[in-house]
């Protein structure tokens, strides 16, 4: 079993619905949990932190933390073209340094 | 703030060379981080800087990768002699406190023929 999952997709949603992705993680002790986004060829960057059961919400972000069950999901709300891209979910180590990574998940949201 | 800096943005080398990759991470940052991700696979970690100190080099694949950041500023990953398999991107992040959110570098190309 896989550190952290991620189902690879392409997740294909068409502009404006939500898009939904998930993330299981094996570390009963993960304290933290990030989603960044990727677009090909640049940098992960950084769009959703959660520490906390239940939910935060970020602008047309909301990322759901649930430790008892090991899972994270990011909901992409109103989806745009631009967000078009790899989300990737990570989880450091119960330490707090060094990021765990998903596969990531490839989103397509078509006009 | 300027972000994280990597150089070069790309590099192509012959197996059995020697290529060296610099990581410049935001001003303040005492924590600094390596990052490999391999065609087709997730992104997995090579090591930590503390300042200039090696806190944790559990990731680094064999003894032809060398990690120094003299100074505790910008650092250097050398890869030698490389291999076929050491063709990947190579990515730095950093962040100013343990455990917190890091900052990615836009990362190396690194193609090994």
């Amino acid at each position: 079993q896989k550190e952290v999952e991620q189902n690879s997709g392409p997740l294909s949603v068409p502009e404006g619905a939500i898009a939904s992705l998930n993330c299981t993680y094996s570390d009963r002790g993960s304290q933290s949990f990030f989603w960044y986004r990727q677009y090909s060829g640049k940098s992960p960057e950084l769009i959703m932190s959660i520490y906390s059961n239940g939910d935060k919400e970020d602008g047309r972000f909301t990322a759901q933390l649930n430790k008892a069950s090991q899972y994270v999901s990011l909901l992409i709300r109103d989806s745009q073209p631009s967000d078009s891209a790899t989300y990737l979910c990570a989880v450091p180590k119960a330490a707090g340094n060094k990021l765990t990574f998903g596969g990531g998940t490839r989103v397509l949201v078509k006009p | 703030e300027a972000g994280v800096t990597q150089f070069p943005s790309h590099s192509v080398i012959e197996k059995g060379q020697t290529v060296t990759l610099r990581c410049d991470p935001i001003s303040g940052h005492d924590n600094l981080y390596w990052y490999r991700r391999v065609m087709g696979k997730e992104i997995k970690f090579l090591l930590h800087f503390v300042k200039e100190s090696k806190q944790d080099e559990s990731g680094m694949p064999n003894n032809r990768f060398l990690a120094e950041r003299t100074g505790g500023t910008y650092s250097t990953l050398k890869v030698q002699p490389a291999e076929l398999e050491d063709s990947g991107v190579y990515f730095c992040a950093s962040n100013r406190v343990w455990g917190n959110e890091q900052f990615f570098g836009p990362g190396t190309r690194l193609t090994v023929l």
